[in-house]
Order: structure tokens, then sequence, then C-alpha cells
């Protein structure tokens, strides 16, 4: 079945890197996503990356991803204070009509 | 410019008291979607529509319908809401067979059923 898993809760320093993990169970995953959702808002798509890379790279956003694992890592250089939200890793099945599969969020906390 | 929109912001309602949630979009997307997300949970998706075709997920309760009137608009009707129907409702839309592999996500509609 489809199953996105997520630890719950992260906590960095400011000016730290942050690493937000990501297991997925569905091998037929087209592409995978990461959100983010500040308090009482909606769903912001921070970047996603296609199921035949390995790496992608925007400002200080990494991801990587490790398909053999069914592994995706979201990196966030330089974390700021105004990161802290929840992240929600996604993954769309290319039997669907992009519909999305969520993990349930793991929430970053910044410490100045 | 919002591309997606989601009316209102926030609504209240009473047990029992038929509620409608409205999404529009300026995208011209085929595919119009309803997530529910209940506190600190991942969106959860109710149904969706692929132009005028209706999918409803084989979990979401009778009580939740739908209505696209029209590509640009959708209405989540909730007939007769319980407590346990507080929470945010998320729109999304997506352009099946377009170039870009993105939902594009409306700022969602807060709903409290007291």
């Amino acid at each position: 079945g489809e199953d996105v898993e997520q630890s719950l809760f992260l906590s960095v320093r400011e000016g730290d890197s942050s690493v937000i993990n990501c297991t997925y169970t569905d091998s037929s995953s087209t592409y995978l996503y990461w959100y983010k959702q500040e308090p009482g808002a909606g769903l912001q798509l921070l970047t996603y990356i296609f199921s035949n890379m390995d790496m992608k790279q925007d400002q200080r956003l990494t991801v990587l991803l490790n398909k053999k694992d069914k592994h995706l890592s979201l990196r966030i250089a330089d974390t700021q204070t105004g990161d802290s939200a929840i992240y929600f890793c996604a993954e769309t099945l290319s039997s669907n009509t992009g519909k999305l599969i969520f993990g349930q969020g793991t929430t970053l906390q910044v410490k100045p | 410019d919002a591309m997606v929109i989601q009316n209102p912001r926030y609504q209240v309602t009473q047990f029992g008291k038929p509620v409608t949630l409205s999404c529009s979009q300026t995208l011209n997307h085929n595919v119009m979607y309803w997530y529910q997300q209940k506190s600190s949970q991942a969106p959860k998706l109710l149904f969706h529509y692929y132009d005028k075709d209706f999918n409803n997920e084989a979990d979401t309760p009778d009580n939740f319908q739908s209505r696209r009137p029209n590509t640009s608009f959708c209405f989540l009707d909730i007939r007769s809401p319980g407590l346990g129907d507080t929470a945010m409702y998320l729109c999304a839309t997506y352009l099946l067979g377009g170039p870009d592999e993105k939902l594009f996500f409306g700022s969602g509609t807060q709903l409290s059923v007291l």
C-alpha cells in the first residue's frame, strides 16, 4: 500500500543546517515533494524531485533521494527562525491524476 | 496574484447545520481536489474532479459532497457537520497532461463546528 512516514519533530539552532527525513513505500512514485505549512496557513510547495534524480539543489534547500532505500531528505542550510514550520513530504503515483500521499509532517523548531 | 482562492478563510457553523466551502482557480487546470487536514495531521484527500468526472475516495463519509459547475469553481458541501469535521479544508489544482508536475494549493478554509 501507499505510505509516507516522517519523524515528528526536529529542533535546531539558528544558523545550523536542518535535515528532515522521509520514507515512502511505493516504488512507482514518480515525483516526490516537500511542502511547508506555517500555523493556520495552506501548503507552500518548497521543491520537488523526479524519481529518476538523486539530488536537487535550490538555494538553501537540498533534496536527496535514495530510490533503492525509498528515502527522501530535505536539507535546509543556514536555518533561520522564519523556517520554523511543519514540513510535509509527499509522493505522487503514476497511476493517479496527480493525487498526493502525504506524510504526517515534521515540526521544525528553530531556536535563536 | 493568488491563483487558487478559497473562501471564506474562516468558517464557523453549528452542529448539523449545512455548510458550503468554495474554491476558485485562474489556472484553467483540469483537476481540482479537496483535502481535509485535522489538527497535527497530514492532509487527507476527500475527492477530486478530473474535468467533470467526480472521483470519491473510498473512506470519504457520505456527509461530504462536491460540485464543480465549471472549470474555475469547485464547492465542498458538508450536509450535516459533526464536531469531528472541524478541520482545515484545502483546495488544490493540477493540470493533468501539462508540463508542470505541481499541485497548486489555496490558503485553506479553517472550519469550526460548534
